[in-house]
């Protein structure tokens, strides 16, 4: 009865391929989120979903894509992998209504380019 | 932007009280949030502050001082098992996600 989940744990690739990384909520929750987590382990938004509609872009490279089949999926692709997009990633989710809004996080994709 | 500042480490002792700062400079105020994170796992909330004042919850409690840009979580009776990252995170209005600081290594010792 995993609330966020995320597929693969552990992504070890080759720079210059594409990888997608995988996350599922099975909370009913409106929005869902991706962030990165640097080896400082400082976490920064990349982007939010709501609804199926992309509600933020934060500067990050057009190499990486968001896609949200549904409500309760939101994919990462990224193409032409670069050694600096090593680190971990982290899915999370949060209900629309007013008020707290929390997120829930997923356990992570820890992403290693060689 | 958002600036969001929190001390690097910190070290306590086992049982002891210890607090956590947080300063943060944004507009559009809407909510502080605070999440451990263990080595390896994910964040997992904590609590949640978007009116001046103290919440409490159990061993935990949260302050915020909105004119202040400022809060802090207090952790009681500390256990071997607090030791984790503490990440103050603040959210805007017209937008969900989250801005974090770096966060606090704490370490707690016997």
């Amino acid at each position: 009865d995993t609330a966020v989940s995320q597929t693969p744990k552990y992504l070890v690739t080759q720079m210059g391929n594409d990888k997608s990384i995988k996350c599922e909520q099975n909370l009913g929750h409106d929005t869902m989120y991706w962030y990165k987590q640097d080896s400082k382990k400082f976490l920064k938004i990349m982007f939010s979903y709501n609804n199926k509609e992309l509600i933020i872009n934060e500067t990050v490279p057009n190499r990486f894509s968001p896609k949200s089949p549904d409500k309760a999926h939101l994919n990462l692709h990224i193409n032409s992998l670069e050694l600096g997009d090593s680190a971990v990633y982290f899915c999370a989710s949060s209900p629309r209504t007013s008020g707290e809004q929390t997120q829930y996080f997923g356990p992570g994709t820890r992403l290693l380019v060689l | 932007g958002q600036n969001i500042d929190q001390p690097t480490e910190m070290t306590a002792t086992e049982g002891a009280i210890v607090q956590i700062n947080c300063t943060y400079q944004t507009s559009g105020f809407n909510g502080l949030f605070w999440y451990q994170q263990h080595a390896g796992e994910a964040p997992t909330f904590l609590s949640y502050n978007v009116l001046d004042g103290l919440e409490e919850k159990g061993r935990f409690s949260s302050f915020l001082s909105r004119s202040k840009g400022y809060s802090y979580l207090l952790l009681k009776e500390l256990q071997m098992k607090d030791s984790a990252s503490y990440l103050c995170a603040v959210r805007r209005f017209g937008a969900n996600n989250l801005f974090f600081g770096t966060g606090t290594r704490l370490t707690v010792i016997p």
